[in-house]
């Protein structure tokens, strides 16, 4: 099974200020049929189900807002929010989608400092 | 718009049997692998199952195979998860969730509690 690791464990970060989020991989999620990363970000507020940020690792999903970026390759990404907004106060995962059993990362828990 | 109804959870006995459901709609169904994710209270998502899009193929967690089957019935746009030999571990919400590239559509869960 590919082990997805998350660091830091929690953050807090200033209104206004950059936030980064760090995901590393036991093995490369590089797909190698299409040349993308199988790498995918997700924020999951209290109460309800996680929503897709980013796929591909760095291509953002439909309406969410462009503070939000994806960037890495093969076993390292990071999640980077360019200017912290209140509403941006969750747990962050990050999951890679390249082979069964489909694994999630141990999450991020993002605050205002 | 596109929505997943997740239903059919609750209290159940060790070692007893359940089956979940999530209603799709608003995409053509039959068109997706469809997935099962659950999240233990206060712990993260945890990947269970998924099927192919016409059902022919389908893959399971270590942690439930031989003990859940996943299936669909794309005639009523319809996700379904037999669990058998339920066990205290199991307790957790079960999501839903459409697979595209990234898991893009998640049920509203649905609670099912393992307990005596």
């Amino acid at each position: 099974d590919i082990v997805m690791t998350q660091s830091p464990d929690s953050l807090a970060v200033s209104l206004g200020e950059r936030a980064t989020i760090n995901c590393k991989s036991s093995q490369s999620v590089l797909n190698n049929a299409n040349s993308k990363n199988s790498l995918a970000w997700y924020q999951q507020k209290p109460g309800q189900p996680p929503r897709l940020l980013i796929y591909w690792a760095s291509t953002r999903e439909s309406g969410v807002p462009d503070r939000f970026s994806g960037s890495g390759s093969g076993t390292d990404f990071t999640l980077t929010i360019s200017s912290l907004q209140a509403a941006d106060v969750a747990v962050y995962y990050c999951q890679q989608c390249y082979s069964a059993p489909y694994t999630f990362g141990q999450g991020t828990k993002l605050d205002i400092k | 718009e596109v929505q997943l109804v997740d239903s059919g959870g609750g209290l159940v006995q060790p070692g007893g049997s359940l089956t979940i459901s999530c209603a799709a709609s608003g995409f053509s169904f039959s068109s997706y692998w469809m997935h099962w994710v659950r999240q233990a209270p206060g712990k993260g998502p945890v990947w269970v199952s998924r099927i192919d899009s016409d059902g022919s193929g389908t893959s399971y967690a270590d942690f439930v195979k031989g003990r859940f089957t996943i299936s669909r019935d794309n005639a009523r746009n319809t996700l379904y998860l037999q669990m058998n030999s339920l066990r205290a571990e199991d307790t957790a919400v079960y999501y839903c969730v459409r697979g595209a590239p990234g898991f893009d559509c998640w049920g509203q869960g649905t609670r099912v509690t393992v307990s005596s």
